[in-house]
């Protein structure tokens, strides 16, 4: 029931770019994608709610493929501040807020 | 101005005894949650409340009791507490259920000795 997210851990570069997967086995009909930094609150990037939509934040986009109950999340041009571990969480339960997260991928800049 | 705040930061106690944490928002939200982060980031939903009802109730032992006096409040009180119960435990809030913005507070971490 709990999203896999691939990959689970990837180092890059200042300027180079990232794509992280978020896949369940269930029906999808939300993807929510939050980041974490070390000894932080996870803050919210964005949700996406419908299949094939699309959604960007200054170099943050995501994509959700509602049949192939899938989501990625790009970050083009990764800056430092990109660092953190990224949760994608999908919704259960009816309309109770509940989300079940990913285990996370861990996302290391380096200058 | 700190839209979800929780206190205490830091808990550090020894096993069998009972604690509390709290959480306030000022967000104006009418949903509140508790999550459990483990030590391996794994971000787990605990319970929710909205507008001071119970609306989920994971399998957590029942040494685990939420309670919301108004819904801009959501405790949490843990009774003998057991070294698996170390953990960071962040609140969190939304305007409705759904699909909506969860926003988290720093988080509480609870180390049990």
């Amino acid at each position: 029931q709990q999203p896999v997210q691939s990959p689970q851990a990837v180092i890059l570069r200042e300027g180079e770019d990232a794509v992280i997967n978020c896949s369940s086995s269930k029906a999808l009909y939300s993807v929510h994608w939050y980041r974490q930094k070390h000894g932080e609150a996870p803050v919210f990037l964005m949700i996406l709610l419908k299949g094939g939509e699309q959604k960007g934040h200054d170099k943050i986009s995501a994509s959700f493929n509602e049949k192939k109950q899938q989501s990625s999340l790009y970050l083009t041009a990764s800056q430092l501040s990109y660092s953190g571990t990224y949760f994608c969480g999908t919704p259960t339960g009816g309309n109770t807020g509940k989300l079940i997260f990913g285990q996370g991928t861990t996302l290391q800049v380096k200058p | 101005d700190t839209a979800v705040s929780q206190t205490p930061k830091y808990l550090v106690t020894q096993m069998g005894n009972d604690k509390s944490i709290k959480c306030e928002q000022n967000l104006g939200h009418d949903t509140m949650y508790w999550y459990k982060q483990d030590s391996k980031k794994f971000l787990k939903i605990m319970f929710s409340y909205n507008n001071k009802e119970l609306i989920i109730n994971e399998t957590v032992p029942n040494r685990f009791s939420p309670k919301s006096p108004d819904k801009a409040h959501l405790n949490l009180h843990i009774n003998s507490l057991e070294l698996g119960d170390s953990a960071v435990y962040f609140c969190a809030s939304s305007l409705g259920m759904g699909a909506v913005t969860q926003y988290f507070g720093p988080g509480t971490r609870l180390l049990v000795l």
